[in-house]
């Protein structure tokens, strides 16, 4: 069975303090590992696919970073609208479809 | 412009009365995901459509159904609902089932049950 386990469950940060969050996971061979932001009483929005460890993205002050048994995203200089919570998902090369999502990292972000 | 729509945004209903949630996309996707989220949970699969394969999660409890009549609809169906079955239900959809498919949410139908 796929598991995804996201550490810390929340993160306080003050603005302009880089910090990164992790995601450990186990499946039977990862096809993708998934980061989507969620904001309060929104769905998920789609953040970065990686596929194979030693993949990286970028996108404005956020970074995702892939190994074989973990993920990290990095937050550099965060703003208070980056508060929200992070959640990481995988696909596993038996889910057919499913995504398994970890249980978030909530992101507070204090100006 | 939202492509994944969910309605009603805020729904409720009372112990064991059938509910209906709605979901429409303008992606024309192949896909289409129903995702259960309890209260600082995990988003959960319950099931998807692959065009109109229906593909049950096996630890998806009887008492949720789904339809989907065309491409662009699929609805949810709680048909007794429960105090346990309050929740956060989130449409998802992609273009095919791989793993270079991105998966893309709608805003979700919170549920409460009184």
């Amino acid at each position: 069975e796929d598991q995804v386990t996201q550490s810390p469950e929340a993160l306080r940060l003050q603005e302009g303090e880089s910090s990164s969050l992790n995601c450990s996971y186990t499946v039977s061979g990862l096809r993708g590992l998934f980061w989507y932001r969620q904001d309060p009483g929104k769905g998920p929005e789609f953040l970065f696919t990686l596929y194979s460890a030693g993949e990286e993205k970028e996108k404005e002050r956020l970074k995702a970073t892939l190994t074989k048994k973990e993920s990290f995203l990095h937050i550099t200089a965060p703003k208070p609208e980056d508060s929200a919570t992070y959640l990481c998902a995988v696909r596993s090369g038996t889910s057919y479809g499913k995504l398994t999502f970890g249980q978030g990292t909530i992101l507070t972000v204090h100006p | 412009d939202a492509m994944v729509i969910q309605n009603p945004r805020y729904q409720v209903t009372q112990f064991g009365k059938p509910v209906t949630l709605s979901c429409s996309q303008t992606l024309n996707h192949n896909v289409m995901y129903w995702y259960q989220q309890k209260s600082s949970q995990a988003p959960k699969l319950l099931f998807h459509y692959y065009d109109k394969d229906f593909n049950n999660e096996a630890d998806t409890p009887d008492n949720f159904q789904s339809r989907r009549p065309n491409t662009s609809f699929c609805f949810l169906d709680i048909r007794s609902p429960g105090l346990g079955d309050a929740a956060m239900y989130l449409c998802a959809t992609s273009r095919g089932q791989d793993a270079k498919n991105i998966q893309y949410f709608g805003a979700g139908t919170r549920l409460s049950v009184l």
